[in-house]
């Protein structure tokens, strides 16, 4: 299978500040890495994905870079707000499965 | 988007009954879905890919036997844990890529946490 690494496993900032959460992963035949947002008891919700002929994405707060030399992709929110609280997780689609990694706890503190 | 279904939300079972879980897909096909197991503050870890058609294929470690998936249709998939003990209880979700409109993006349904007493 595949192997996703993610860092930091807890990350707090201040409301206003921006967060980065980075992940690697081990197998260059990974192709596609979406960013799940989950809240408490809930289903996790697709927040952005990069495709691997992509360096780079952004949706309005949220941007994700991929670097397929060195195989990691990272996620970053500006501006963050309490509503961004929550668990991320980062994944890698190898043959067609989905990997996911160990997840980060974002908080943001008003 | 797509919309998945997943029932029960919530079930409790004495040791050693069998727990059903099923698993749809409401407003598109899928030919392949697949089942998670998340323990408390931890990620997801993918149990096995089930095919429409076909046995499902279980990653390395998880049992079989023990996690049967059937894949009755194109809309649903069925996840029964047999003879469940407590080392059993988890949040199991499913999740299912809608290859048509927005190939390949997993759409995942809403869980279900599984006490086994």
């Amino acid at each position: 299978g595949e192997n996703v690494e993610q860092h930091p496993s807890t990350l707090s900032v201040q409301e206003g500040d921006s967060a980065v959460i980075k992940c690697t992963y081990s197998d260059s035949a990974s192709n596609y890495f979406p960013w799940y947002k989950q809240e408490l008891g809930k289903r996790p919700q697709l927040i952005i994905d990069i495709r691997s002929n992509v360096g780079e994405k952004k949706d309005q707060r949220i941007a994700v870079t991929l670097n397929k030399t060195a195989k990691h992709f990272s996620l970053h929110i500006t501006e963050t707000q309490p509503e961004d609280s929550a668990v991320y997780f980062c994944a890698a689609r190898h043959f067609n499965k989905f990997y996911f990694g160990s997840g980060t706890k974002l908080n943001v503190k008003p | 988007g797509a919309v998945v279904s997943q029932h029960p939300s919530r079930v409790i079972c004495k040791s050693g009954t069998s727990v059903k879980i099923e698993c749809r897909s409401l407003d598109f096909q899928a030919t392949t879905m697949f089942w998670y197991r998340q323990f408390p503050k931890q990620s997801l870890m993918l149990m096995a890919t089930s095919n429409e058609g076909s046995k499902a294929t279980y990653e390395q470690g998880v049992e079989k036997d023990k996690f049967l998936i059937n894949h009755a249709s194109l809309t649903l998939s069925t996840l029964t844990v047999t003879s469940a003990h407590p080392e059993d209880s988890s949040f199991y979700i499913c999740s299912a890529p809608d290859g048509g409109r927005a190939k390949n993006i997993q759409y995942f349904g809403a869980g279900t946490r599984l006490s086994v007493l």
